[in-house]
């Protein structure tokens, strides 16, 4: 079955510094990746997604991705954190049937 | 808003009640997902609707839980008999069906079971 391991539960960051949450996957084939974001209490939002091609991706909010099949990795990345960017991030693999198998989680804390 | 809406944002309950929450998802998608999240967790998969078809149901998913998509639109999803393990955050998503598409996700239902 298709996983992902975030192997970061909690990272502390300043304001104004890069962020890089990391994300393994486990699949043979060319995965689907995604990575999400939750504030508190809410659902989750899109950041950006790899499907196939260019192995650099960018979302919103300043962020981007990196597919590296060498490595088994889709690591997001950030390269100055605002104090808004405190929140929950998930990353997830989808399989052929489009469920999502997420990690769990990685919580980013933003010091002034 | 054309998001994916939840009905309601929360939910107290007393062991043993029942419950249902409501989905609306994006107008044009025709999967519907459910997924639960316990604190601390990443969400977990519990069933999906390709239009009114229940297509798959998790091991998650146990007889208490029923979930519905009438006529392909909104879903519920029912709980009988509520245990105190059942105080998740109910998310539901929808997608359209093609490969390179994802999934859209609602504020969630938070149930707490006392």
């Amino acid at each position: 079955a298709q996983s992902v391991t975030q192997p970061d539960i909690h990272i502390t960051v300043s304001e104004g510094a890069s962020l890089e949450l990391r994300c393994n996957y486990s699949y043979g084939a060319t995965p689907y990746l995604f990575w999400y974001v939750q504030s508190p209490g809410q659902g989750l939002q899109l950041l950006l997604k790899y499907f196939s091609g260019d192995t650099l991706v960018q979302g919103i909010k300043g962020f981007e991705a990196e597919f590296k099949r060498s490595q088994s990795s889709f690591n997001l990345r950030k390269p100055s954190v605002h104090w808004s960017d405190a929140a929950e991030y998930f990353c997830a693999t989808r399989s052929n049937d489009y469920k999502l198998s997420f990690g769990a989680g990685t919580t980013v804390t933003v010091r002034a | 808003d054309t998001g994916v809406s939840q009905d309601p944002r929360h939910k107290i309950t007393k062991r043993g009640q029942n419950v249902t929450f409501r989905c609306d998802p994006i107008s044009e998608h025709n999967r519907l997902y459910w997924y639960r999240q316990t604190l601390g967790q990443g969400p977990e998969f519990l069933t999906y609707f390709q239009n009114e078809a229940q297509l798959e149901k998790s091991r998650l998913l146990s007889d208490r839980f029923s979930a519905e998509r009438p006529k392909g639109s909104f879903s519920t999803l029912e709980i009988q008999r509520t245990e105190q393990g059942d105080s998740a955050m109910y998310l539901c998503a929808s997608s359209l069906g093609g490969q390179n598409t994802e999934a859209f996700f609602g504020q969630g239902t938070r149930l707490t079971v006392v």
